[in-house]
Parts: C-alpha cells; structure tokens; sequence
C-alpha cells in the first residue's frame, strides 16, 4: 500500500517570503500522479499543484512550484512571495494510475503566513 | 469550473437519530464519490468509495450500516449516519471524479455534524 508523510506539521513563513513544504510517499509503482492540496480555514480542499510522475519537468502554478525527485521519491512544494491568503493547512496527496482512483493523503502541514 | 453542492454545512442531531449528507455534481458527471472524515487538525480519512449504480465499497474499520452510502445518480450521492452517537461528531467531506476535468477530483464544502 502507498503511504504519504508529511514530516512538518507546522511551518511559518513571513509575508512575500518562500517557504518550502515537504512530503515523502511510499510506493513500488512507477506511475502514478501527485497532488498538493490546501485547506484554508473554510475547511473547503483546493487543488494547488499536479504532477504526474511520467513527467521530469517540475509542475509550476503561478507562486506555486514543486520540486519533484522520483528516485528519492519526495515531492516537495515550494511558495513564492507568501501572502496572508496562502495560510492553511496542505496536504500531499499520491494517486496510482493504475490501480484505483482513490487519493491518499499525507498527515497536512499547517502553514501560517506573519505580516 | 467543477462544482460539487454538499449539504448541510452543519447540522446538530440527537443522539440516536439518523443524518443525511448530500453531494450533489453540478456541471459534470460523478462517476465516483469519495467520502472522507476529518478530525480537527487531521487529515482526511477515506470512509469509502461508491459508484455510480453499484455498492459502496468500505474501508476496512467503516460499519457499513452505519453509514449508509446510495449514489443512484450521476449526479447525487447521500451519506445517512444511522443511529447516531456523539462519537460520530465530526467533519465529513465528499469527493466526485470528474474524468472529464484535468483537475480530476472537486471536492464539497463539507458538512460539520455534532450529535449531541
């Protein structure tokens, strides 16, 4: 079974700053996708950023970017000139291409953003 | 974009009652719904994954008849909390894959149910 880890359960980051999220997963497939997903305080779930692992290019959103190592198979996302609104909890997600639709999410990473 | 309706937000229910929670897709077709249950400041947790004209399928530790899972349609699926107990007090969030979107899955808003 794949599993997700999410090693920092909070981070802080000072507005226009960059921070960096990490996530770490478990699989013995070779394809598959990964997600970043946030939280705010609405509790409503937002896609930030996609990756499919067929992919080298790093997947990019606007301030949003990941930086992907299949082989040491860590997925971490990267914020650029934080702002108050990128407060929130986020999680890593893996999804397998080929067995099942089903999300898996790591335990989140709550970032808040100082003015 | 994709839109996915779920209702109520919150709702508050005595002990021993029944709760409905519905998803509904809005623009698209929910060939599957995934149902979560989140605790403060946890992640989510998969309760079980149900398409569209067949059985849910359970993770292991659901009560199946606890919670009842019906996706008749392609459009609405209901989770109905059966003889509820204040340890079912929780946030419960649904999920639809939309195979037609890139974004692949919309999520609803969730609903907060507090059994007192």
């Amino acid at each position: 079974a794949q599993t997700v880890t999410q090693s920092q359960p909070e981070m802080s980051v000072q507005e226009a700053e960059t921070v960096t999220l990490s996530c770490t997963y478990d699989t013995s497939e070779s394809d598959y996708y990964l997600f970043w997903y946030k939280q705010p305080p609405s509790r409503q779930m937002i896609l930030v950023i996609r990756q499919e692992a067929y992919k080298q290019q790093n997947a990019t959103e606007n301030r949003f970017s990941v930086n992907f190592q299949k082989a040491a198979k860590s997925f971490s996302l990267k914020i650029s000139d934080s702002q108050l609104g990128d407060a929130a909890m986020y999680f890593c997600a893996y999804r397998s291409r080929t067995s099942g639709s089903r999300l898996t999410f790591g335990e989140g990473t709550q970032l808040t953003v100082n003015p | 974009g994709a839109v996915v309706s779920q209702h109520p937000s919150r709702v508050i229910c005595k002990s021993g009652t029944s709760v409905k929670i519905e998803c509904r897709s809005l623009d698209f077709q929910a060939t599957t719904m995934f149902w979560y249950r989140q605790f403060p400041k946890q992640s989510l947790m998969l309760m079980a994954t149900s398409n569209e004209g067949s059985k849910a399928t359970y993770e292991q530790g659901v009560e199946k008849d606890k919670f009842l899972i019906n996706h008749a349609s392609l459009t609405l699926s209901t989770l109905t909390v059966t003889s509820a107990h204040p340890e079912d007090s929780s946030f419960y969030i649904c999920s639809a894959r939309d195979r037609a979107s890139l974004r692949g899955y919309t999520f609803g808003s969730g609903t907060r149910l507090t059994v007192v």
